[in-house]
């Protein structure tokens, strides 16, 4: 099976709360490579982090956080201090054997000012 | 500078015609691809090429035809379509196929 499951389809926080995206992956390969995208209402498609399976290093960028755990599959992405830009669809994906980006269902994120 | 552009925005046609999306890249990547995402935002991968070779063709009706004419672009033909081919078309490209995918803005396909 490859796949992503983001169990959140839609979340709203209040501005400046922090706020957690889940992602759960499935794999049996032992390198692979895990992906957040960010869709705005705009509709375009942003890169916002690549993780390799070796790196299990946190990565923090700005209030942008990721959490990747091996040990539970998970791939989780923070973001501290939400803001109003911040509101877009949250797609989490992982690089299959077969070079295919395989795409979770998304998360849809609503900040209130 | 549009990295990855993709025309047209929009494409409201009947169905039963013929139509084409065009990509072009002007970031030198080796890779380019189609993806195609429903209206419950569902983003799914229809096919890759690299270096103007197919590499990936999902379980996609073969009405659809890719052609790379070089590696800057790939266009998408669309032959008698169908309501269900109503959704957005996303071409990307990436440097190589481990490298992160950089999208186009999309084009929403209505079909009437």
């Amino acid at each position: 099976a490859q796949k992503v499951t983001q169990a959140q389809t839609e979340i709203s926080v209040v501005e400046k709360e922090d706020v957690t995206l889940d992602c759960v992956y499935e794999t049996r390969d032992t390198t692979y490579y895990l992906f957040w995208y960010k869709q705005p209402p705009s509709g375009e498609l942003v890169f916002l982090i690549r993780r390799n399976s070796f790196d299990e290093q946190n990565e923090i960028s700005g209030r942008y956080s990721w959490n990747f755990q091996k040990s539970t599959s998970s791939f989780n992405f923070t973001i501290t201090a939400s803001q109003v830009v911040d509101s877009a669809v949250y797609f989490c994906a992982r690089l299959t054997g077969a070079n295919n980006l395989f795409f979770g269902t998304g998360t849809r994120l609503t900040v209130i000012p | 500078d549009t990295a990855v552009s993709q025309t047209p925005k929009y494409l409201v046609t009947q169905m039963g015609n013929d139509k084409s999306i065009k990509c072009e890249q002007n970031l030198g990547h080796d890779t380019m691809y189609w993806y195609k995402q429903d209206s419950k935002k569902f983003l799914k991968i229809m096919f890759s090429y690299n270096n103007k070779e197919l590499i990936i063709n999902e379980t996609v009706p073969n009405r659809f035809s890719p052609k790379s004419p070089d590696k800057a672009h790939l266009n998408l033909h669309i032959n008698s379509l169908e309501l269900g081919d109503s959704a957005v078309y996303f071409c990307a490209s990436s440097q190589d196929l481990l490298q992160p995918q950089h999208f186009g803005d999309g084009t929403r396909l209505s079909i009437l």
